[in-house]
């Protein structure tokens, strides 16, 4: 069936680093794809949709500038946690939306640590 | 008070048991999402329905349109079965997810 991968699972960096996260679909294309984050015993949230070729939709109290998104081409987007701070550390997920009446595949993760 | 709220909040049950978790909703939605979340954090879409009842399994998914409720049905329930389900309600791929039921059964 199909798979998301996202890449890295686990990240510890230091404030003020810039940490990329990749989500990509592997045996099918994805025009949109959606990014998540869930801090700790709390629910997951959606932060942005990602079109391929267009600009991403953040939702509100998400800051764009900050939650870098490209959605480059069909099977790949990435997410660029830029000057991050301690807050910023969480479990951030993507997932990627097939056609029609079929559930979204989501990819394992990723813990993301600032220090 | 959540658009999404989902009961219990937490479930310990004995190996072989019925397990029921329930989720009711108060928005317009496109579909109903059951997901498995494990420790590690990936998760697994378990089920996506817009009406009636789905079974894969031993897992069994009923919603409610009318009434905006959903339950999930696990039978047989085992060890492995443990991890945190979720419900998520859709509006054309955008979810909105509840807090999630720990679930524990012991062998």
């Amino acid at each position: 069936g199909a798979v998301v991968s996202q890449h890295p699972s686990w990240v510890i960096c230091k404030s003020g680093t810039s940490v990329k996260i990749e989500c990509r679909s592997l045996d099918f294309q994805a025009t949109t794809m959606f990014w998540y984050r869930q801090f700790p015993k709390q629910s997951l949230m959606l932060m942005a949709t990602s079109n391929e070729g267009s600009k991403a939709t953040y939702e509100q109290g998400v800051e764009k500038d900050k939650f870098l998104i490209n959605h480059a081409s069909l099977t790949l987007s990435t997410l660029t946690v830029t000057s991050a701070h301690p807050e910023d550390s969480s479990f951030y997920i993507c997932s990627a939306k097939v056609p029609s009446n079929q559930p979204q595949h989501f990819g394992d993760g990723t813990r993301l640590s600032i220090l | 008070k959540n658009e999404v709220e989902q009961s219990p909040q937490n479930l310990t049950a004995q190996e072989g048991e019925f397990i029921t978790i329930n989720c009711s909703y108060s928005v317009g939605i496109s579909a109903l999402h059951w997901l498995q979340q494990h420790p590690g954090g990936g998760i697994v879409s378990l089920f996506m329905l817009s009406s009636g009842k789905k079974k894969h399994g031993r897992l069994i998914a009923t919603i409610n349109i009318q009434e905006k409720h959903s339950s999930l049905h696990i039978t047989a329930s085992h060890p492995r079965d443990s991890a945190v389900y979720i419900c998520a309600v859709g509006w054309w791929g955008k979810l909105t997810f509840g807090t999630g039921t720990r679930l524990t059964i012991i062998p």
